[in-house]
């Protein structure tokens, strides 16, 4: 079975910083990778995903994420945050098997963006 | 094209009580699947439906349980609450290109 780790609980950064989220998965013949946020009291809004081709996603506010296969990692990474990018973000892998597929989350990693 | 829409949003349940959640998906989406969200035991997969077949399924007891309907709506039930059964419950509509959650239902029971 697949697992998710999410290697910071907590990331607290300036505003205009970088920042980098970590998450390694479990190693598999072909995964599906997603990062979702999360806004309290919401549900979860895909942020983007791996499913093959390009190493590198890029999502529409520009977070990005890089498929590695050898570290089986897909850290997510911003060049500059806003105080509106505060939230929870969870990576996940789409277990996919015999009998069905699920998404296995991490824990989730809560960004805090200081002004 | 309309999201996964959840309702209710909102629910208050007393210990030993029973309730039904309902989601529809993205038209088209056949695949339904649910989650149970704790802060304690964060994202946890309930079960997956598709063409009104439960085909995936989580560790949950008994007490919980779901089925999808022809027009893929689901619903999922929970008999005799518990104060754990506290939670957010999320449910997403899937295809190949991946899965849309909905905003959730916060379940509190009291």
């Amino acid at each position: 079975a697949q697992s998710v780790t999410q290697l910071d609980s907590q990331v607290p950064v300036f505003e205009e910083a970088p920042v980098e989220l970590r998450c390694n998965y479990s190693s598999s013949v072909s995964v599906y990778l997603f990062w979702y946020v999360q806004y309290p009291n919401q549900g979860l809004q895909l942020l983007l995903k791996y499913l093959s081709g390009s190493t590198l996603v890029e999502s529409i506010n520009g977070f990005e994420a890089e498929f590695n296969k050898s570290q089986t990692s897909f850290h997510l990474r911003k060049p500059s945050v806003h105080i509106s990018d505060t939230a929870e973000y969870f990576c996940a892998v789409s277990d996919q098997g015999e009998y069905g597929n699920k998404l296995v989350f991490g824990a989730g990693t809560i960004l805090r963006v200081k002004s | 094209k309309a999201g996964v829409t959840q309702t209710p949003r909102y629910l208050i349940k007393t210990r030993g009580q029973q309730v039904t959640l309902s989601c529809s998906p993205i038209s088209g989406h056949r695949s339904v699947s649910w989650y149970q969200q704790t802060p304690g035991q964060g994202l946890q997969f309930l079960f997956e439906y598709f063409s009104e077949t439960q085909r995936n399924k989580g560790n949950f007891p008994g007490r919980f349980s779901g089925r999808q309907f022809s027009n893929s709506r689901s619903e999922m039930n929970v008999s005799t609450l518990e104060l754990g059964d506290s939670a957010l419950y999320l449910c997403a509509s899937s295809s190949i290109y991946g899965y849309t959650f909905g905003s959730g239902t916060r379940l509190t029971v009291v």
